[in-house]
């Protein structure tokens, strides 16, 4: 149980283009979501905070116009990078909060802007 | 600052033998511990857990230690397999950094040796 699906999970793009990330919990609602964002070598660092309905929670230093988060359904959240460029490239992670208080990720998306 | 800490970037293991790998972290507010796998271009995987109210939880092979007024947690993973292979990470959460809101460590990369 408990499955987070993330679509694409690689994706190139040309700079200046968006790209758009799906973040689905398929056997369970997801009020929250959270995306994050990995550079080599480093840690998980939270992006920011999806929440069914309402507008996300962005972390500092986040640029919510560059980074769209919506979260329209209760298993569905998307994150979209607009304008894309190539420090934008990095590997993108999803994570949905079920029953419990471990997080359920999904297996990621490798973003690369040319 | 890195509010949590895994000092070992690598560890190696002989196959059969116990595997430590430890974390730090300086926020006396968590109160909730995590360890999550991770293989590359994946997702992290929920290993196992552990609340501030217990000193130690055991899974099978895997068990987690929690040292509160050292601030410090490890996992111990006997006998390490092959399979175990992978990048762990530690996170924690609670207090004012939120129930959910999860800060990870960087990482330690565990090989197994056949």
């Amino acid at each position: 149980g408990a499955v987070v699906s993330q679509h694409p999970s690689r994706v190139i793009c040309k700079s200046g283009t968006s790209v758009k990330i799906e973040c689905r919990s398929l056997d369970f609602q997801a009020t929250t979501m959270f995306w994050y964002r990995q550079f080599p070598k480093q840690s998980l660092m939270l992006m920011a905070t999806s929440n069914e309905g309402s507008k996300a929670t962005y972390e500092q230093g986040v640029e919510k116009d560059k980074f769209l988060i919506n979260h329209a359904s209760l298993t569905l959240s998307t994150l979209t990078v607009t304008s894309a460029h190539p420090e934008d490239s990095s590997f993108y992670i999803c994570s949905a909060k079920g029953q419990g208080r471990p997080l359920h990720f999904g297996n990621g998306t490798r973003l690369t802007v040319t | 600052d890195q509010q949590v800490k895994q000092n070992s970037p690598s560890l190696s293991v002989q196959e059969g033998r116990i595997s430590i790998l430890n974390c730090d972290y300086t926020n006396s507010m968590f109160d909730y511990f995590l360890w999550y796998k991770k293989y590359p271009a994946e997702g992290p995987t929920f290993l196992i857990s552990i609340s501030s109210i217990k000193d130690k939880n055991e899974d099978g092979r895997f068990t987690v230690f929690l040292n509160k007024s050292a601030k410090h947690l490890s996992l111990h993973i006997v006998p390490s397999q092959p399979g175990d292979s992978a990048v762990y990470f530690c996170a924690a959460s609670g207090g004012t950094s939120g129930t959910y809101k999860y800060i990870f460590g960087t990482g330690t990369r565990l090989k197994v040796l056949a």
